[in-house]
């Protein structure tokens, strides 16, 4: 696709149920990020793929979060037994390369409420 | 660690004013690179600029300009003669390397409301 699409755009969920949120990067970009966006608050660090290799999972806030990514393309992010304070708008973004003058590229976000 | 500061948090003017939002950063890396984005009320983040810490040239794109300052690390983005459509929020980001490679460190937003 032309950019980075995630799905769903909305979600409403229970506390206590599990949710998966999907990206899928731009087509041939190798790193793959995942942000938190709490009402009104700036981008929370969840975790990062470079390719294939070991994601840095260090953002994610605890071991209810939990993200892959298969064949170095689509990602997954999933929130086990998810609480309130989950509820926020969480954000996918991929770029080219690891180079550190590469920019990333943002999807539409998947709105999370807890109720 | 690399921090990035954006000391404003909502700035206000009216249509026609010339505005800066700045931004302050962090790093012991001396090759780095620095980003502003912007996120309109639709939510979607868009890049606008990225500029690295050897060029500290000023660079302008019609209404958009930008002042990179190494002496005090700052990064700060002039909207001249504002519009209604530049109301957003505007982030400010650093990049960084670790073990694991690129990451960006994002500064909280400056909110800027532009009003006929």
């Amino acid at each position: 696709g032309a950019g980075v699409s995630q799905s769903p755009s909305n979600k409403v969920t229970e506390k206590g149920k599990d949710v998966e949120l999907r990206c899928d990067p731009i087509s041939g970009h190798t790193a793959l990020y995942w942000y938190r966006q709490s009402l009104g608050q700036g981008l929370e660090f969840l975790i990062y793929f470079q390719g294939n290799s070991a994601p840095d999972k260090s953002g994610l806030p605890s071991d209810r979060f939990s993200a892959e990514r298969t064949g170095g393309s689509v990602s997954t992010l999933t929130i086990q037994r998810t609480q309130q304070e989950d509820s926020a708008v969480y954000l996918c973004a991929s770029s080219l390369s690891t180079g550190m003058n590469t920019e990333a590229f943002f999807g539409q976000g998947t709105r999370l409420t807890v109720v | 660690a690399q921090k990035v500061t954006q000391a404003q948090t909502e700035i206000s003017v009216v249509e026609k004013e010339d505005v800066t939002l700045d931004c302050v950063y962090e790093t012991r890396d001396t090759t780095y690179y620095l980003f502003w984005y912007k996120q309109p009320p639709s939510g979607e983040l868009v890049f606008l600029i990225r500029r690295n810490s050897f060029d500290e040239q000023n660079e302008i794109s019609g209404r958009y300009s930008w002042n990179f300052q190494k002496s005090t690390s700052s990064f700060n983005f002039t909207i001249t003669a504002s519009q209604v459509v530049d109301s957003a929020v505007y982030f400010c980001a650093l990049s960084e390397v670790n073990n694991y490679g690129q990451n960006f460190v994002f500064g909280p937003g400056t909110r800027l409301s532009v009003l006929p």
